[in-house]
């Protein structure tokens, strides 16, 4: 069955230091990959995906994540955090080869951001 | 921003009392979905529709029910609310599992 597991419930950086969440999924097949972000009270905003190619992908607000099949993983990664990034962060993971099946979400990261 | 819009955005309601959330979509995707989210969970799927009428089970479906009678309206039903169904409750839809648009969300608080 597939599963995304997002180690870390709670992490807090210091605004302009380096951020890595991490997230490792388990899929029976190619997956499409996926990294949403969520402000409080707000619903889910796609920051980026992932489905074949550059294993390195670009998404909004400066955020990026990068495959590693051999890991089964797709951290997200951003050089230097804002306070506005503080938020909740979710995982996920759906087929590649069928829009019938929805997404299945991680538990969550809360990013707090500090001066 | 993806033309979905989920009623209503609050509500309270008793134990035992019928509730009915709906979302609404202006995008006439094929695929809605209803997940609930809370704490330490993270989003769980509670039904989904893949056409009018056409609906399937998530992983959390019992003590709801769900129908789409129309493209552009998904309804989620509780028939017998408990303190349990407490959470916020997100609709989604998408044509492709890359192209997935949530609502704002709903809040319940079953007392």
């Amino acid at each position: 069955a597939q599963s995304v597991t997002q180690p870390d419930i709670h992490i807090t950086v210091s605004e302009g230091a380096s951020l890595e969440l991490r997230c490792n999924y388990s899929y029976g097949a190619t997956p499409y990959l996926f990294w949403y972000v969520q402000s409080p009270g707000q619903g889910l905003q796609l920051l980026l995906k992932y489905f074949s190619g550059d294993t390195l992908v670009q998404g909004i607000k400066g955020f990026e994540a990068e495959f590693k099949r051999s890991q089964s993983s797709f951290n997200l990664r951003k050089p230097s955090v804002h306070w506005s990034d503080a938020a909740e962060y979710f995982c996920a993971v759906g087929p590649w080869d069928s829009g019938n099946t929805p997404l299945v979400f991680g538990k969550g990261t809360r990013l707090s951001v500090i001066a | 921003d993806a033309g979905i819009t989920q009623s209503p955005r609050h509500k309270v309601t008793e134990t035992g009392t019928p509730v009915t959330l709906r979302c609404h979509q202006t995008e006439n995707h094929r695929y809605m979905y209803w997940y609930r989210q809370d704490p330490g969970h993270g989003l769980r799927l509670i039904h989904y529709s893949y056409g009018v009428k056409d609906t399937d089970k998530g992983e959390v479906s019992d003590g709801y029910s769900v129908s789409r009678s129309k493209t552009e309206d998904f309804l989620l039903t509780l028939e017998s609310a408990t303190s349990s169904q407490t959470s916020v409750y997100f609709c989604a839809i998408s044509e492709e599992p890359a192209k997935a648009f949530f609502g704002q969300g709903t809040r319940l608080t079953v007392v």
